[in-house]
């Protein structure tokens, strides 16, 4: 069964500071990582998907790498700024077409 | 952003009543997926669905039923809710299956079971 760890559960930065999420996933026969963002109360909003053939994808300032063969995933938030805030998702479909997602990482920007 | 709409948005039911919850899309995307959102348990998947009245249980389905009758709606019922259905529950849906296809959430119904 897959499992999806997400360290650390909570991010505190100043604006500003590039920030950094890890995702990690036990089986690397994945098809694609989907990374989101939830705001409190909210539904989950797609940020990147990257299909298991890709390396990377970029949106803004946005950057996910995946790593199938160590089994990991990092999304980049480049100059974060308080609208950062939020917490965020990672998800791997697996052969298995199940879709796992970790627990997130709750990111607190400072002004 | 994504044409999704859940239907309750909130909602506080008692034990043993039966309870519906629809998700309307407007994207005619061909997948829908059920979810529930739990501290502590993450997001796990209660039912999807890859057509008209085509349905599969996903990981969490005991005590769940899903019907989707048109392209547009897929509605999820508690037969008789109980106590441990408390949750917040969130539509999906994707164009083009869970290999390749995005998946894009709705804003979610939070149910309260008394």
């Amino acid at each position: 069964k897959q499992e999806v760890t997400q360290i650390p559960a909570a991010l505190s930065v100043p604006e500003g500071e590039n920030l950094v999420l890890n995702c990690s996933f036990t089986d690397s026969a994945i098809y694609n990582l989907q990374w989101f963002r939830q705001d409190p109360g909210k539904g989950l909003t797609s940020l990147l998907l990257i299909q298991s053939s890709q390396r990377e994808q970029t949106s803004g300032r946005l950057n996910a790498s995946l790593d199938k063969s160590s089994g990991r995933s990092t999304l980049y938030i480049a100059a974060s700024q308080p609208g950062d805030s939020a917490t965020y998702l990672c998800a791997a479909i697996s052969n298995d077409y199940k879709l796992s997602f970790g627990a997130g990482t709750t990111v607190t920007v400072r002004a | 952003d994504a044409g999704i709409t859940q239907s309750p948005r909130h909602k506080v039911t008692e034990t043993g009543t039966p309870v519906t919850l629809r998700c309307h899309q407007t994207e005619n995307h061909r997948y829908m997926y059920w979810y529930r959102q739990d501290p502590g348990h993450g997001l796990r998947l209660i039912h999807y669905s890859y057509g008209v009245k085509d349905t599969d249980k996903g990981e969490v389905s005991d005590g769940y039923s899903v019907s989707r009758s048109k392209t547009e709606d897929f509605l999820l019922t508690l037969e008789s809710a109980t106590s441990s259905q408390t949750s917040v529950y969130f539509c999906a849906i994707s164009e083009t299956g869970p290999t390749t296809g995005e998946l894009f959430f709705g804003e979610g119904s939070r149910l309260t079971v008394l």
